[in-house]
């Protein structure tokens, strides 16, 4: 069956960085694109980063430009985020997803981990 | 505040059809297509209708879903207890470039 399990998160300081991790097992993993979403604390879902599954194609949204590195290492079945310059609004639980859907307007997610929670607080 | 509006809660009694509606604009769920997504409590998301109004296998056929203009509503009809979690709708925005969701609905089983 389909496992996506993150990890990396923690606790970081304003301005540090974090690098988060989801291990996929249960599917070709190199078949597929996947996405980052995010959840603040009692807040609605946010669309971090999409990558294609060769990682020739990234997108990210306008919050994290610049700052977010999304990355993918097929051989290990594994796909990275790396935050750097990190604020206080980027806290929340950070998924995994696998992304469906041929083209950008037709995304969707039909799998997804169980997520990891980054805070960051001085 | 999210592009896609919700209302923050909805509510039924087992047996009850229910409705959570999803509004958005020309950009959005006029153009493409919308998403459904259930998060039981302390859980990961869950697809739940994909492509206005498909239901992926293993989702029961009480839950459709339904698009018109720049509105969406998903349905749940024969309402159990086990369907008390968040619901939260998306769609791809043409104008923002990036898949946008709603705030989500919390829905009560009375």
């Amino acid at each position: 069956q389909v496992q996506l399990v993150e990890s990396g998160g923690g606790l970081v300081k304003p301005g540090g960085s974090l690098r988060l991790s989801c291990a996929a097992s249960g599917f070709t993993f190199s078949d597929y694109y996947m996405s980052w979403i995010r959840q603040a604390p009692g807040k609605g879902l946010e669309w971090v980063s999409y990558i294609s599954n060769s990682g020739s194609t990234i997108y990210y949204a306008d919050s994290v430009k610049g700052r977010f590195t999304i990355s993918r290492d097929n051989a290990k079945n594994s796909l990275y985020l790396q935050m750097n310059s990190l604020r206080a609004e980027d806290t929340a639980v950070y998924y995994c997803a696998r992304t469906l859907g041929r083209i950008s307007s037709s995304w969707y997610f039909d799998y997804w981990g169980q997520g990891t929670l980054v805070t960051v607080s001085s | 505040q999210s592009v896609l509006t919700q209302p923050p809660s909805a509510s039924g009694t087992p047996g009850q059809r229910v409705t959570i509606s999803c509004s958005g604009s020309n950009s959005n769920i006029g153009s493409n297509y919308v998403y459904w997504y259930q998060q039981l409590p302390g859980t990961a998301p869950k697809l739940l209708i994909y492509r206005n109004n498909q239901r992926p296998s293993g989702v029961p056929d009480r839950f459709s879903g339904s698009k018109s203009g720049t509105s969406a509503s998903l349905a749940i009809s024969g309402l159990r207890s086990e369907d008390e979690a968040d619901y939260s709708c998306a769609a791809w925005d043409d104008s923002l470039s990036g898949v946008i969701f709603g705030g989500g609905t919390k829905l009560t089983v009375l």
